[in-house]
């Protein structure tokens, strides 16, 4: 199946700062990708979707300002996370789709962040 | 938007018994529904879809089936196996938009 890679698989920082967490397809073009929160014992929240080229779409109550995405190629979307809180600590996964292939979304390994 | 139940949010078993999941979904645009298998601090794995043209599908001891007419659709697992054991998660979409994730199923495989 498809590949996806997602960087740092974790990371800590300091409660105002920002942090960059990268997806990327390995072995197929991405032209849409979606990133994911889960919160401990909880579901897959859709935050975002990532399109190549043009603006992320959010979903209700995500604010943009606060999760910059940049899908700058084929293969990479980029999510921000501006001016962190402890409370954004969560498990983001992002995903992405293969249009060569007849299956649904392939899910990166994710990255935990824990701000303190 | 979309929205997704899915029933019971804990199962337990006994081993070789069959497990069965079920998930309802409010869209009727939707057109593909996986089934996703996540362990603990790990990213979800598809186990098995299905899309709106079909009623039915199998791989093994697992299978899926989906009433487009009353939206919900059915994860089963047969012979169950202690690692079965996991959080699995039905999901619905379809078109450019992503998926939306019922709340989950932890399955516990007593041995």
């Amino acid at each position: 199946g498809a590949v996806v890679s997602q960087h740092p698989s974790w990371v800590i920082c300091k409660s105002g700062t920002s942090v960059k967490i990268e997806c990327r397809s390995l072995d197929f073009q991405a032209t849409t990708m979606f990133w994911y929160r889960q919160f401990p014992k909880q579901s897959l929240m859709l935050m975002a979707t990532s399109n190549e080229g043009s603006k992320a779409t959010y979903e209700q109550g995500v604010e943009k300002d606060k999760f910059l995405i940049n899908h700058a190629s084929l293969t990479l979307s980029t999510l921000t996370v501006t001016s962190a809180h402890p409370e954004d600590s969560s498990f983001y996964i992002c995903s992405a789709r293969d249009p060569g292939q007849a299956r649904g979304e392939y899910f990166g390994p994710g990255t935990r962040l824990t701000v303190t | 938007g979309e929205n997704v139940e899915q029933h019971p949010s804990t199962l337990s078993v006994q081993e070789g018994d069959s497990a069965v999941i079920k998930c309802t979904y409010s869209d009727s645009a939707s057109n593909y529904f996986p089934w996703y298998k996540q362990e603990l601090g790990k990213r979800p794995q598809l186990i098995i879809d299905i899309r709106s043209n079909v009623g039915e599908k199998k791989d093994q001891r697992i299978a899926v089936t989906l009433n487009k007419t009353a939206k919900h659709f059915s994860l089963h697992i047969t012979e169950t196996q202690p690692e079965d054991s996991a959080v699995y998660f039905c999901a619905a979409g379809g078109g450019a938009d992503g998926l939306t994730f019922g709340k989950g199923t932890h399955l516990i495989i007593q041995p």
